[in-house]
């Protein structure tokens, strides 16, 4: 069984410019959710994909958006990167939300550094 | 919104001994409470879990309790052995969100 996979591992950008980051979910599962962890903190939960919809979202502004695709993979999108957002970003897929699915298992995430 | 207190910070503890890290959470309507490990460089990974309707769980040398009319939960590691020596995150999920809200982490130190 293939766990969640990110890529890439680590990214570095300027103030400004646009990051597109991926998820692989794990098989069998239907939900994927982002979450931002600054150096120090908890993972801040910024939205959940369930079957291609938004599920849920936290309080990220809206230059944060995402996609799930019918395979269940999932892309977040930041625009106009800030300093601020230099941050590990995670993703993490649940199983099926009828079975009860709210366990969640995450990938190694995404390095982002903004200069 | 849920709000979820991690106790203590940083719990420096000698190899053999136990180790336990304690949660608060503010949503009555809280009834899943995953517990994770996060190594360096790594992303956090579900080392055990509770649901409301159980007191206690216990998987080898770790055991979860909860007390929901007092709203808290704890982790217990025992025997504590250096390869435990992680950042421990606790989470609350409210019913019917599947989102967890989670604490701030405990990053244990086990000593050799």
């Amino acid at each position: 069984e293939t766990g969640v996979t990110q890529s890439p591992t680590h990214l570095i950008k300027t103030r400004g410019q646009q990051v597109t980051l991926r998820c692989s979910s794990q098989s069998g599962h239907n939900t994927v959710s982002w979450y931002q962890q600054a150096l120090g903190q908890g993972p801040q939960f910024i939205f959940q994909y369930y079957r291609e919809e938004e599920n849920g979202r936290g309080n990220f502004p809206p230059r944060f958006s995402g996609l799930q695709f019918p395979n269940y993979s999932s892309e977040l999108n930041v625009n106009a990167l800030e300093l601020d957002d230099s941050a590990l970003y995670l993703c993490a897929s649940s199983p099926s939300q009828a079975s009860g699915g709210a366990e969640q298992y995450f990938g190694p995430g995404t390095r982002l550094t903004v200069t | 919104g849920e709000n979820v207190e991690q106790h203590p910070s940083t719990l420096s503890v000698q190899e053999g001994d136990s180790a336990v890290i304690k949660c608060t959470y503010s949503d009555s309507a809280s009834n899943y409470f995953p517990w994770y490990k996060q190594e360096l460089g790594k992303g956090p990974q579900l080392i055990i879990d509770i649901r409301s309707n159980v007191g206690e769980k216990k998987d080898q040398r770790i055991a979860v309790t909860l007390n929901k009319t007092a709203k808290h939960f704890s982790l217990h590691i025992t025997e504590t052995q250096p390869e435990d020596s992680a950042v421990y995150f606790c989470a609350a999920v409210s019913g019917g969100s599947y989102i967890p809200t989670f604490g701030r982490g405990t990053s244990l130190i086990v000593h050799p």
